[in-house]
Parts: structure tokens; sequence; C-alpha cells
């Protein structure tokens, strides 16, 4: 791995399901994060984490959970998925909370 | 909340200059990024800006007004490949990052 990759690529599924968006860094980052984007809107933070063991709230958490067990994997769950939860989910990670995110390619899911 | 404006569009000639524009009302400021993203890739870093000034990058520059809350990045010899959107962020006085809804640069041959 190098640099910071997530899983799947894409998804489809269905109203009500449970989903995990995987998360994973390599480049020991304390810090990392959770967006969406959706068009016109830019992107918006979910949840986030400084350090392992800690995770925070961003703009829009309602609906999603996270964990941060360990400093690589931060992953994203739905417990029960909706249509508006239909976007690119994009993670992120840093340094510290002060320096410049790098982010990984993106995971596009569609709810339906 | 936080409030990031940016134009939505832009077009330009190849080799030509072009200038995106910025205004935020943020809650504390603790710096001001800017990031390409083209078309179905993930965003990557260009600048950063936590102090009043021009930062120069090569054939990108990126400048902070902090007392009007105004900031822009200035793309020079455009080329093809700068074709993409570009998003100001602002991280505010707990460290969270802000984006706009991005700026869609087109350039022209």
């Amino acid at each position: 791995i190098a640099g910071i990759t997530q899983a799947p690529t894409s998804q489809i599924l269905a109203a009500g399901r449970r989903m995990t968006l995987r998360c994973t860094q390599d480049m020991r980052h304390n810090a990392m994060y959770w967006y969406r984007q959706d068009l016109g809107l830019g992107l918006r933070l979910i949840h986030y984490s400084n350090t392992a063991g800690t995770t925070g709230k961003g703009e829009v958490p309602d609906g999603y959970s996270v964990s941060r067990a360990n400093t690589d994997d931060f992953p994203l769950t739905l417990a029960s998925a909706v249509p508006s939860q239909t976007s690119v989910y994009f993670c992120a990670s840093s340094v510290s909370g002060t320096d410049e995110q790098f982010f990984g390619p993106g995971t596009r899911l569609t709810v339906l | 909340g936080q409030n990031i404006d940016q134009p939505t569009e832009m077009t330009a000639t190849e080799g030509a200059i072009v200038q995106i524009n910025c205004t935020y009302q943020t809650s504390g400021f603790n710096g001001l990024f800017w990031y390409q993203q083209h078309a179905g890739e993930a965003p990557t870093f260009l600048s950063y800006n936590v102090l009043d000034g021009l930062e120069e990058k090569g054939r990108f520059s990126s400048f902070l007004s902090r007392s009007k809350g105004y900031s822009y990045l200035l793309l020079k010899e455009l080329q093809m490949k700068d074709s993409a959107s570009y998003l100001c962020a602002v991280r505010d006085g707990d460290y969270k990052l802000s984006f706009g809804a991005g700026t869609t640069v087109t350039v022209r041959a």
C-alpha cells in the first residue's frame, strides 16, 4: 500500500442495508477524516479522528458512525442506508490536525 | 457554520492567466488551503496561506487577506491539463476544514 486507499470503489446499496466503507493509510498519519461530496455543495466533513482511539463529529454526522481502533484504519459505517446518502465519499489523512490533508480515491455510493 | 464563496465556473485560453477568488466568513481562522480536483479523481493539495500575502509555487500563486476574508488562486501560463475544479478550504478555530463548492476551470485551445 502506498498512501491512502479506500474500498469499495463503488457500490449500489438497497435502502435500509448496513454498509461499511473502508479507509486505510500507511503514512502513519495521526489524523483521519471522512467527507462526502455532492454536486454544488462541495466537500462536507462527516466525522474525524485526531488520533487513534478518538473520534469527533463534523458538519453532517447523522446516519454515520466511525471507529479508530488503530492508526492506519478509519472505517465509516452507515447503519441503515437512505437514498440521501447517495454521494461520493472521500477519506483523508494528515500528519496532525494542522497539516495539509491527503485524500483517498473515493467511494461512489448509490442508495436505491 | 462556515460561509465560503467562490465562482462556479471560469473559462480561459491556453497560455493565459486566470484568477479564482474566494471569500469566507468563519468562526476562527487557522489557515486557507487550495486544492485541485480533476473530474472523477481525489482532491490534491496546491497551496496553503496562514499569513497575509502572496505564496508562489511555480505557475500557481495564492494570496490571502485575513482582514478582508479574501483569497485568490492565480494560475499562470494555463495548460490544458489545468482544466479541473479548484477548491478553496478554510481551517477554523477548531482546526476543522470547510470547503467551498469549487470553481470549475475550463481551458480552451
